[in-house]
């Protein structure tokens, strides 16, 4: 199983929208409405943004939000803000019952 | 508090083995299914194994299986990792992490770091 492809960096201003992607293919992203999004802070444990490609946990700020066309999710985050710089991983559930992560995307606030 | 707390990691040379173990407190321990997650500098987070609440099915990922074993004892609350033949390129930080593979996961510990060299 292939690692599903995300842009290596992003980046934006404070208070502007980014969408990072993330591509699969109809085995895993396409096939399933089972995409997660994590945020990585350097020497930090994951933390779930995202599950299910649109529903954020409780806690989560409503600044992220997720989407899915075909084969590519994609996660915007509204209004930048300094804190959300941290590196960005999405996975989806696959065809074979494993899960498969995207290869990271670093997110910097300019 | 919900939390999940790992240990067993450290320095071993190319080919040894290892068992990481994951204590987990403040939540039914036995209603979840649980995982391994490794984080390495050079190939991001990788999924490694999932096991079921009461440890009837495992699933690993492809590359990972024959050399990777995801077991629990509901009884202790924890959940291990054995890695034999153990690479360089097997060092990484492994998470345990709680969650079903469909629906994300919500709760990590904090890692324990592993060191493949000579």
């Amino acid at each position: 199983q292939s690692a599903l492809t995300q842009p290596a960096s992003v980046s934006g201003s404070p208070g502007q929208a980014i969408t990072i992607s993330c591509t699969g293919t109809s085995s895993d992203v396409g096939g399933y409405n089972l995409v997660s999004w994590y945020q990585v802070h350097p020497g930090k444990a994951p933390k779930l943004i995202i599950y299910d490609v649109t529903d954020r946990p409780s806690g989560v700020s409503s600044r992220f939000s997720g989407s899915k066309s075909g084969n590519t999710a994609s996660l915007t985050i509204s209004g930048l803000q300094a804190e959300d710089e941290a590196d960005y991983y999405c996975n989806s559930y696959t065809s074979s019952s494993t899960l498969v992560f995207g290869g990271g995307t670093q997110l910097t606030v300019l | 508090e919900v939390q999940l707390v790992e240990s067993g990691g450290g320095l071993v040379e190319p080919g040894g083995s290892l068992t990481v173990s994951c204590a987990a407190s403040g939540f039914t321990f036995s209603t979840y299914n649980m995982n391994w997650v490794r984080h390495t500098p050079g190939k991001g987070l990788e999924w490694i194994a999932s096991i079921s609440s009461d440890g009837t099915f495992v699933y690993y990922a492809e590359s990972m299986k024959g050399r990777f074993t995801i077991s629990r004892d509901n009884a202790k609350n924890s959940l291990y990792l054995q890695i034999n033949s153990l690479r360089v390129e097997d060092t990484a930080v492994y998470y345990c992490a709680r969650g079903f593979l469909t629906r994300g996961f919500g709760v990590w510990g904090q890692g324990t770091m592993v060191t493949v060299s000579s």
